[in-house]
């Protein structure tokens, strides 16, 4: 079964209003979570790494109060994603490290589509 | 920083033909990781390799790892349209708390 649930599958919102999304490791702590957005027929591209307790560190040309990312507890990241526009469509998926299996698990990804 | 390349970037094969998908990396790779995709929708895990010479099998899908050329590659065995899909191959760092470089992926459609 899934070990990383990500929550909603599919959001559709209005321009300017915020989205949150969550990614949950169901049977592991994860100190570490990462989030990756995909455009249609691309690959998946790092947007950052969440880090448990800490802020987030971003890559290069993301908006960090654009993409507002919460790692309260060993369990949950979110991805606030803060005043969508339209060119915010797309997909975003998050990933959880397991130090046990030093392996990561993905979740299967949110659509976010702004009208 | 770390770059994987895959080849082909498409494919299209006759229900029942074996194929094979590439994947280069620009630096040493410490595990390599294979996913499936279907459009629009998240990632299948298929197999992690971490080893250098490691080979493992699912089904009908053998990956195998080889670390002094960098490569990877998939190889499908009798394929069916169920396995249509997109293939990535992502790049693992030496611990699970390094981020996963995924490569551009290749898109898979098999003829019935």
């Amino acid at each position: 079964g899934a070990v990383v649930s990500q929550h909603p599958s599919w959001v559709i919102c209005k321009s300017g209003t915020s989205v949150k999304i969550e990614c949950r490791s169901l049977d592991f702590q994860a100190t570490t979570m990462f989030w990756y957005r995909q455009f249609p027929k691309q690959s998946l591209m790092l947007m950052a790494t969440s880090n448990e307790g800490s802020k987030a560190t971003y890559e290069q040309g993301v908006e960090k109060d654009k993409f507002l990312i919460n790692h309260a507890s060993l369990t949950l990241s979110t991805l606030t994603v803060t005043s969508a526009h339209p060119e915010d469509s797309s997909f975003y998926i998050c990933s959880a490290a397991s130090v046990a299996k030093n392996i990561q698990y993905f979740g299967a990804g949110t659509r976010l589509s702004v009208l | 920083s770390q770059e994987l390349e895959q080849s082909p970037q498409s494919l299209i094969v006759q229900e029942g033909k074996n194929l094979t998908i590439n994947c280069t990396s620009s630096k040493t790779l410490y595990g390599l990781y294979w996913y499936k995709q279907k459009y629009g929708e998240g990632l299948i895990f298929l197999m992690m390799l971490q080893k250098g010479g490691e080979e493992k099998s699912h089904e009908k899908i053998t990956a195998k790892l080889d670390e002094k050329k960098q490569q990877s590659s998939l190889h499908i065995t009798a394929s069916q349209p169920s396995h249509a899909g997109i293939y990535l191959c992502g790049a693992d760092g030496r611990t699970s708390y390094d981020k996963v470089i995924f490569g551009p992926g290749t898109s898979l459609s098999v003829i019935p």
